[in-house]
């Protein structure tokens, strides 16, 4: 079974603090996802990484980084963290970069900065 | 570029009745449509996925769903809903190089 797990099922934070998410995959995936979650709004993607330091934007970067330096290993990274940055955050991997390739989720983040 | 509408946020019915979740999708390629489920402080899990071949897809808890290509659909089904179904449920659609793309969700409420 592929696991996906993420650091911290609930995280508090305050505004201006820098926060770390951590995801973690053992299938030896290549490919790895963040997405945040919204009601209303579904799945947003942030960012991705297809391999080992490379990564790309998704649809909402912006207030985002990220960084991959070992393969099993996706963090999210919001450098100063801002109330409308609340949400769920959910990490994923996948064998394949789209086409028939099914992702698989971690249990999520919920953050709250207040 | 690909998207998927899931029409209809919220879903309700009585146990043992028929479930359909509706979802149109736009794609100029031919498309990869897959459905997940949402169980309340969970991560997603794949219920089913369309590749190619037969167009009626089978999943998992006794979902189906259908690929109309003329009428660019994956509606989700249930004969009969369970309780155990009620829960949020993504169609998506993937574009070759990146990640999937979802639609906004439905809820689905299941009453005794």
């Amino acid at each position: 079974d592929v696991k996906v797990t993420q650091s911290s099922r609930y995280l508090v934070k305050r505004t201006g603090e820098k926060v770390f998410l951590e995801c973690v995959q053992d299938m030896d995936h290549e490919n790895m996802f963040w997405y945040r979650q919204d009601p209303g709004l579904g799945l947003r993607l942030i960012y991705f990484s297809y391999d080992v330091k490379m990564k790309e934007k998704g649809d909402i970067p912006e207030g985002y980084s990220v960084s991959r330096e070992k393969k099993e290993r996706f963090s999210l990274i919001l450098e100063s963290a801002s109330t409308n940055q609340t949400s769920m955050y959910l990490c994923a991997s996948s064998s394949g970069l789209g086409g028939p390739y099914e992702q698989y989720f971690g249990p999520g983040t919920r953050l709250t900065v207040t | 570029a690909q998207s998927v509408t899931q029409l209809g946020s919220h879903v309700s019915v009585s146990e043992g009745a028929l479930v359909l979740l509706r979802c149109n999708y736009s794609s100029s390629v031919p498309p990869y449509l897959f459905w997940y489920v949402q169980y309340p402080n969970q991560g997603l899990q794949l219920l089913l996925k369309y590749t190619t071949g037969a167009t009626l897809v089978k999943g998992i808890n006794g979902f189906e769903a259908e690929f109309k290509k003329s009428e660019t659909s994956f509606h989700l089904t249930k004969p009969s809903a369970h309780m155990s179904d009620a829960a949020e449920y993504f169609c998506a659609v993937n574009q070759a190089g990146t990640a999937l793309i979802f639609g906004k969700g439905t809820t689905l409420s299941v009453s005794s």
